[in-house]
């Protein structure tokens, strides 16, 4: 039972638009969420989180959202750049719980198209 | 500063047969996860290490072992090898047990024939 979702396995988008990611979850006890971004050949890169008391956090051109009566979180990458084609994985834990292993979804590929 | 290395890169065994990977974390980490990445699938937790202690554990078989060493640096085995366990796997290390930024290797991948 998958408890986190990535629904669109891939995603192609214009270059200087905006890119959405997006992600569910079914565990209520989810607190804390992660953004992952994975070259090929190289290890999942942190990007950015978001706290469960919070519903939305900015880092650049990255934006989190997350609605926690949906258990739905997205990813808006504004403007997207050709260097951000990769493999984005929404992760999760119950770190409120004291439960710090990472629950990942399958990922979605995001090509950007010069 | 070197990151998170993992070795060997790639390695090919044959079912039944027991493995050794190794990790060595981020400069100044002292915590350990091991993640399991099948083709397609997002990484799995299988468990992690602090203050050489397994702390937290996955839905993964006792087939499964590792250590950490004085120096924070890991090993995962992998005993009686099945064709299902072929995957990337995957280091991470942080500061402490926490989930957030976690850095990750570039990972080992598996062939179990």
């Amino acid at each position: 039972d998958q408890q986190v979702k990535q629904n669109s396995p891939s995603l192609s988008v214009q270059e200087g638009r905006i890119s959405i990611l997006n992600c569910d979850y079914t565990n209520s006890m989810f607190d804390y969420f992660l953004w992952y971004k994975k070259y090929p050949a190289e290890g999942p890169t942190f990007l950015i989180s978001i706290s469960s008391i919070k519903d939305k956090n900015e880092d650049g051109r990255f934006t989190v959202f997350l609605n926690k009566s949906a258990k739905h979180l997205s990813l808006h990458i504004v403007p997207s750049q050709p260097g951000d084609s990769a493999v984005y994985f929404c992760a999760a834990s119950e770190a409120g719980a004291g439960s710090y292993q990472l629950t990942f979804g399958k990922g979605t590929k995001l090509s950007v198209i010069p | 500063d070197a990151g998170v290395t993992q070795s060997p890169t790639h390695l090919i065994k044959t079912r039944g047969q027991q493995v050794t990977l190794r990790c060595s974390p981020k400069s100044g980490h002292d915590t350990v996860s091991w993640y399991q990445q099948a083709l397609g699938q997002g990484p799995q937790f299988i468990f992690q290490y602090y203050e050489e202690e397994e702390r937290q554990r996955g839905n993964f078989p006792d087939r499964f072992s590792g250590h950490q060493f004085p120096n924070y640096s890991s090993e995962l085995n992998v005993n009686a090898l099945l064709l299902g366990d072929s995957a990337l796997y995957l280091c991470a290390s942080s500061l402490g047990i926490s989930p957030e930024k976690l850095f990750f290797g570039s990972g080992t991948q598996l062939s179990v024939l």
